[in-house]
C-alpha cells in the first residue's frame, strides 16, 4: 500500500523566514496531496493541495510543489509568522476519502 | 454552517471494556471517514463510509467497526480494549461524492484513555 515520508520531523526558523516541508509517497497512483496545518490542541485544517495534473500551487505565503517522477511533493511557507507554528501533515490519495498522512512536522517560529 | 461535531469528547475505560464514539458530519456531506491520531503513528486512517456503506477500511484490527446512518452521522465502536487503544479519534466529512478527492473537514476528536 501507500506509504508516504516527511522530513524534517521537526523545524525551527527565525520569523520572517523561509520554511520547507518535503513529502514521498510510494504509489504512483496516487493523485491528490493535502497539506492539513494542525495547531495545539485544535483539529487539522486543510491549508493548501494540488492534484497530479498540477506542478505548483500558490496561496499568498504557502505554495506546493509536485514532482510525480520522483513522487515527492514540498509545502513552502515565506515570510513566516509565530502564528505558523504548527504542526504539518502532508497526505496523499488515490480516491475517495482514504488518505495515508505522513508523520507530522513540527514547525516552531522563533521571534 | 455548524461543523463537525463528535462526542464524546473525552472519555476513560478500562482493558477489555468498548466504547462507541459518535460523528455528525457537516450538513449535507455524505462521506465520514475515521482517523486515529497518536504521538508516535501519526494520523491513520481507520476506514470510511459513504451513504451507510462502508467504502474502504485501513489496517486495523476487527475489533475497530462502524457504522454510518441514513441521515450520515456515523459511529465507531471498539471492542475489547487495550492499552494501545488510547488515542485522539478524528471523524472527517468531506462533500464530493464517487471517486472524486476532496478537502476533509476535521471534527475535534474524541480523545479515549485506557486505563
Amino acid at each position: 500500500g501507500e506509504n508516504v515520508e516527511q522530513h524534517p520531523s521537526t523545524l525551527s526558523v527565525q520569523e520572517g523566514d523561509s520554511a520547507v516541508i518535503k513529502c514521498t509517497y510510494s504509489d504512483s497512483a496516487s493523485n491528490y496531496f493535502p497539506w492539513y496545518k494542525q495547531e495545539l490542541g485544535k483539529r487539522p485544517q486543510l491549508i493548501i493541495d494540488i492534484r497530479s495534473n498540477v506542478g505548483e500551487k500558490k496561496d499568498q505565503r504557502i505554495a506546493v510543489t509536485l514532482n510525480k517522477t520522483a513522487k515527492h511533493f514540498s509545502l513552502h511557507i515565506t515570510e513566516t509568522q509565530p502564528e505558523d507554528s504548527a504542526v504539518y501533515f502532508c497526505a496523499a490519495s488515490k480516491g475517495g476519502q482514504n488518505f495515508v498522512f505522513g508523520p507530522g512536522t513540527r514547525l516552531s517560529v522563533l521571534p | 454552517k455548524a461543523g463537525v461535531t463528535q462526542t464524546p469528547r473525552y472519555l476513560i475505560k478500562t482493558r477489555g471494556q468498548q466504547v462507541t464514539l459518535s460523528c455528525s458530519p457537516i450538513s449535507g456531506h455524505r462521506s465520514v471517514s475515521w482517523y486515529q491520531q497518536t504521538p508516535g503513528q501519526g494520523l491513520q486512517f481507520l476506514f470510511e463510509y459513504f451513504s451507510e456503506t462502508q467504502r474502504n477500511k485501513g489496517n486495523f484490527p476487527g475489533r475497530f467497526s462502524g457504522r454510518q446512518f441514513s441521515n450520515s452521522r456515523s459511529e465507531m465502536n471498539v471492542s475489547t480494549l487495550e492499552l494501545g487503544d488510547s488515542a485522539l479519534y478524528l471523524c472527517a466529512s468531506s462533500l464530493p461524492a464517487g471517486a472524486i478527492t476532496g478537502e476533509l473537514f476535521f471534527g475535534e476528536g474524541s480523545r479515549l484513555t485506557v486505563l
